[in-house]
């Protein structure tokens, strides 16, 4: 069974600019994560999508935007892009958005603002 | 709200020594536990997993028990490898307002030596 799929691997982009990431949960998963692991801030909850709904959203603002497709894809937007905005974003996937906590990573997709 | 503390890292065994990573977390009502694994250049990897007080998560030789008395989740493994060398995190599930949200400690590095 495949797993959580990541694209693209890596993403440079200069400061101002806009950034997309792209994520397949595993099959028959219908929800998606997204988390940032920024160096020296741990892991920080994005978003979360379940059913084509964004279901919760953690403190970042709005310039950080996503949605989730038909497939259960999803799609992660930063807008403005900051130098701080440089991270590993992870995107996770469940079966379900509610009694499920056991997420599923992806391998993640290193963003780098220059 | 709620959060998950960790012991600070980087923790250095020789093979085969004993290891234990401390965590302990505060939380409203009854989160399940969970410790994942990143290897160097990887995603999280879910190592095990504990939904209520007294369930031992066992995995791979890894092991820890839901303790709420104490509010505790202690990662032990009885004899290391180089292989286990990694980042660990210990994570509860957010509920209420935080559901959908994996709350992390901010990882223990684990470097094991020959």
């Amino acid at each position: 069974e495949a797993g959580v799929t990541q694209s693209p691997t890596h993403l440079i982009k200069t400061r101002g600019q806009q950034a997309t990431l792209r994520c397949s949960p595993i099959s028959g998963h219908t929800s998606v994560y997204w988390y940032q692991q920024a160096l020296g801030l741990g892991l920080q909850f994005l978003l979360w999508y379940d059913e084509g709904e964004e279901r919760n959203r953690g403190n970042f603002p709005p310039r950080f935007s996503g949605r989730q497709f038909p497939n259960y894809s999803s799609e992660l937007n930063v807008n403005a892009l900051e130098l701080e905005d440089s991270a590993l974003y992870l995107c996770a996937s469940t079966p379900t958005g509610t009694g499920y906590h056991e997420q599923y990573f992806g391998p993640g997709t290193r963003l780098t603002v220059t | 709200g709620d959060s998950v503390t960790q012991m600070e890292g980087p923790v250095t065994l020789s093979e085969e020594a004993f290891l234990t990573i401390n965590c302990t977390y505060t939380a409203t009502g009854y989160p399940s536990l969970f410790w994942y694994v990143q290897y160097p250049g990887e995603g999280l990897q879910l190592l095990l997993k504990a939904t209520k007080a007294d369930d031992k998560g066992s995995n791979k030789g890894f092991e820890a028990t839901y303790r709420k008395e104490t509010t505790s989740f202690h990662l032990e493994k009885g004899s290391v490898q180089v292989s286990d060398s990694a980042v660990y995190f210990c994570a509860l599930s957010g509920l209420g307002g935080s559901q959908g949200n994996l709350i992390f400690g901010k990882g223990t590095k684990l470097s094991v030596k020959p």
